[in-house]
């Protein structure tokens, strides 16, 4: 049974913490992806890397950073916790080269900043 | 600027009637569209996918049509189920670096009533 597993499905952050969310999964899959779900605004990707040490930007980076040390490990990284990024995050996988194919997704990490 | 747009935000049909489901975008690279569906408090789970150079693709209840020229695409779900009532995403794929982004739009939640 294929797998992404998101390491918490709640947290609490204070203001101006640095707050790490961890994603694994155990497909061997090269690409993984961050996004953010929020009402009325979709899923909106945050970032994305096809291979160990590789990323890219999505469509709103900013406030974020990415860490993939492992193939099957990625962390979205806020470096310094805003209200603003009170949201619902949620990491997928998907194999290279098949980009018609599923994205696996996790069951999500709701997130409040206080 | 969104690059898939689902401007429905909701959608209500009677158990046993047509589902139709709309999506539209403006990035012509884009290769690949695929629907995802999603339940409260989990992941999306995909649906299903069509090649930018087909028009149609079915799959048991679901088909996907793709009218490239217009840069629209549709999901039809028949006979619709109260079990589909969920959020339905539309998503594309284009290459990025070395990676393949996926973009989703700001989704469409169904309710099918019995």
């Amino acid at each position: 049974d294929v797998k992404v597993t998101q390491s918490s499905r709640y947290l609490v952050k204070r203001t101006g913490e640095k707050v790490f969310l961890e994603c694994v999964q155990d497909m061997d899959h090269e690409n993984m992806f961050w996004y953010r779900q929020d009402p009325g605004l979709g899923l909106r990707l945050i970032y994305f890397s096809y291979d160990v040490k590789m990323k890219e930007k999505g469509d709103i980076p900013e406030g974020y950073s990415v860490s993939r040390e492992k193939k099957e490990r990625f962390s979205l990284i806020l470096e310094s916790a805003s209200t603003n990024q009170t949201s619902m995050y949620l990491c997928a996988s998907s194999l290279l080269g098949t980009p018609g194919t599923e994205a696996f997704f996790g069951q999500g990490t709701r997130l409040t900043v206080v | 600027d969104q690059q898939v747009k689902q401007n429905s935000p909701s959608l209500s049909v009677q158990e046993g009637r047509i589902s139709i489901l709309n999506c539209d975008y403006t990035n012509s690279m884009f290769d690949y569209f695929l629907w995802y569906k999603k339940y409260p408090a989990e992941g999306p789970t995909f649906l299903i996918s069509i090649s930018s150079i087909k028009d149609k693709n079915e799959d048991g209840r679901f088909t996907v049509f793709l009218n490239k020229s217009a840069k629209h695409l549709s999901l039809h779900i028949v006979p619709s189920q109260p079990g589909d009532s969920a959020v339905y995403f539309c998503a594309a794929s284009a290459l990025q670096g070395g990676s393949e982004k996926l973009v989703f739009g700001k989704g469409t939640k169904l309710t099918v009533n019995p």
